[in-house]
């Protein structure tokens, strides 16, 4: 089976612009999670998403948002750039079923620069 | 909630040593644990997981991990350490209910002297 993917890989972008991140999770994994990694706050978990709808919340501004389409791609939107965003943007796919264990593979993730 | 911590942020072994990084967890009833690994620029790769039974469970790259029910631990060993082992080590833990999303800890850094 493919990995989980993430594009782009790379991003620079200056504040007060908007990005959008993207990830494809494994084939047939329903649950998408995304998580911001930085030397200081550590990994800190963003949202999940499980068959198109937002089914949990971590603590972050508004300005953070996501999506999930029907093949379970899904995307993260970032508006109104700050220094403090610049990060490793993670995106791990699961199962997200009981069966599932709360097993997540991750992707290679996003680097994200806020200049 | 549940939570995890790692004691340790930076252990510093010599290549061919033996390894442990501690993982404690808190958390009414039986959790699902679980051991990542990243190297530097890259994502977390799984490389072990507890769910139940035999409470010594062995993974990916000569990793084991033991669940300690009584210390409320889950450490992480290794007999032998290789150079190519120095990454940032993630302890995980999930919960048989509620939220599917585990609680990771804050890492820790493994450097390898040759």
């Amino acid at each position: 089976k493919a990995g989980v993917t993430q594009t782009p890989r790379y991003l620079i972008k200056t504040r007060g612009q908007q990005v959008t991140l993207s990830c494809s999770p494994i084939s047939g994994h329903r649950s998408v999670s995304w998580y911001q990694q930085t030397p200081g706050q550590g990994l800190q978990f963003l949202f999940e998403y499980f068959s198109e709808t937002q089914r949990n919340k971590g603590n972050f501004p508004g300005r953070f948002s996501g999506r999930q389409f029907s093949n379970s791609r899904s995307e993260m939107n970032v508006s109104t750039l700050e220094l403090g965003d610049s990060a490793l943007y993670l995106c791990a796919s699961s199962p997200g079923t009981s069966g599932g264990h709360h097993e997540q593979y991750f992707g290679p993730g996003t680097r994200l620069t806020v200049t | 909630a549940q939570s995890v911590t790692q004691p340790d942020i930076h252990i510093t072994v010599s290549e061919g040593a033996s390894l442990e990084l501690r993982c404690n967890y808190s958390y009414g009833a039986t959790p699902y644990l679980f051991w990542y690994v990243q190297s530097p620029g890259q994502g977390l790769q799984l490389l072990l997981k507890y769910f139940s039974g035999d409470t010594l469970v062995q993974g990916i790259k000569g990793f084991e991990a033991e669940f300690k029910r009584s210390q409320s631990s889950f450490n992480l060993r290794k007999p032998s350490v290789h150079w190519s082992d120095a990454a940032e080590y993630f302890c995980a833990v999930g919960t048989s209910g509620g939220s599917y999303i585990p609680t990771f800890g804050r890492g820790t850094s493994l450097i390898v002297h040759p």
